[in-house]
Formats: structure tokens, C-alpha cells, sequence
């Protein structure tokens, strides 16, 4: 069965970087894309972006533009994104979820959720 | 920015008809996909491509299109379907940014 396995849950100061990554099993991971959604506490689901595990292309939300990348490791079956500058406001769940492989396009198995809280 | 446009809450009875809209000057060319959220748990896609439905996905559940509105209907409402629910598409350009609906709570009287 499809399943996507996230890293822990995280606490970073302002300014600082956070690195979560989401295991993939029981499909061929190259075949598909993984996007990126984060849910802010009592707010709707926000999309951040997506990469081609077949050839590492990327697209990425306008607003997070230069603060985050999202990368593969097709011998590990493993996504990562990484968001730089924390603010308070990054403070979310963050969610990854299998997409299509050509362009991104919807979300039919998801993750389940890494808690990053952005605090001094 | 491309918005779409739900309403933040929807209320019906056990057994009765709910409809949860989403409305979006793109949904005429572009797919529109249902999520349905619990209470600390991840989303799950209920509706894709409009109207079809993934494997498991109780016949209850059921989308349709018109015009700039998609709509979600589940038929016969347990007490169970009380979640959040949420619309996601891609605006007319072509130019993917995965754009989400506000959400609609349903709730179960």
C-alpha cells in the first residue's frame, strides 16, 4: 500500500532553516511527483510546491520564491523541502503528498504532517 | 490572485443531502478536486478530475460542474462525514500554482 512517511515533528528559532523530509513506499517513486502543503493552526491548507521525482524538475509557490527547495533521493525513495528565514508565521503542519509526475496537479495519498513551530 | 471561493460552513441532518460548492472564473477549464480533513488527521482526496471517485471512497460522495461552480455532494450524511472540506484547482493559465478553497465545515446535526 501507498504510504508517505514524515520526519518529526520541529522547533526553530526566527531565522533559521528547517529540513523535513517524507519516505516514500509501496509505488514506483519515480513514476510520480511529490507536492509540498502546510496548514497553518486553524487555517486552510496552503500549497507550497512540487518536484518531479523522475527528473527533479520543480515549481514553486510565488510567495515562498527563493526561501525554499525541495529536492529527491530516488535511491532512498525520499522527498525533502527546506525552508530557510523562519518566520512566526512559517509555524505550520507541513504536509507532503504524492502528485502527478509531469506537472503538478492533485494529491491523492498524503503524509502525516510534521509540526514545525517557529519560536524564539 | 486566483481565489476559489467556498462557503466557511454547511449544516445537515443524518440521512439528508449536503452540497458544498466551490466557485472559480478558471473551474470551466480546469479539474477541480475534493479533500475531505478531520480533526488532526491529513487530508484525504474524495473527488477527482470533478466528478470521479478513488477507490474507497464511499458512493455517498459524489462532484459535479457547471459554469464556474463544482459542487460536492454526499448523499445519505453519517455522522462520520463531519469534517472539513476543501476544493483545489489550478488557475486558467495553465501556469500550475495548486490554488485551495477556504474550506467548508460540515457539520452533522
Amino acid at each position: 500500500q501507498v504510504q508517505l512517511v514524515q520526519s518529526g515533528a520541529e522547533v526553530k528559532k526566527p531565522g533559521a532553516s528547517v529540513k523535513v523530509s517524507c519516505k516514500a513506499s509501496g509505488y514506483t517513486f519515480t513514476s510520480y511527483g511529490i507536492s509540498w502543503v502546510r496548514q497553518a493552526p486553524g487555517q486552510g491548507l496552503e500549497w507550497m510546491g512540487w518536484i518531479s521525482a523522475y527528473n527533479g524538475n520543480t515549481n514553486y509557490a510565488q510567495k515562498l520564491q527563493g526561501r525554499v527547495t525541495m529536492t529527491t533521493d530516488t535511491s532512498t525513495s525520499t522527498a525533502y523541502m527546506e525552508l530557510r528565514s523562519l518566520r512566526s508565521d512559517d509555524t505550520a503542519v507541513y504536509y507532503c503528498a504524492r502528485d502527478r509526475v509531469v506537472t503538478p496537479d492533485y494529491f491523492d495519498y498524503w503524509g502525516q504532517g510534521t509540526l514545525v513551530t517557529v519560536s524564539s | 490572485s486566483y481565489e476559489l471561493t467556498q462557503p466557511p460552513s454547511v449544516s445537515v441532518s443524518p440521512g439528508q443531502t449536503a452540497r458544498i460548492t466551490c466557485s472559480g472564473d478558471a473551474l470551466p477549464k480546469q479539474y477541480a478536486y475534493w479533500y475531505q480533513q478531520k480533526p488532526g488527521q491529513a487530508p484525504v482526496l474524495v473527488i477527482y478530475k470533478d466528478s470521479e471517485r478513488p477507490s474507497g471512497i464511499p458512493e455517498r460522495f459524489s462532484g459535479s460542474s457547471s459554469g464556474t461552480t463544482v459542487t460536492l455532494t454526499i448523499s445519505g450524511v453519517q455522522a462520520e462525514d463531519e469534517a472539513d472540506y476543501y476544493c483545489q484547482s489550478a488557475d486558467s493559465s495553465g501556469t500550475y500554482g495548486g490554488v485551495f478553497g477556504g474550506g467548508t465545515k460540515l457539520t452533522v446535526l
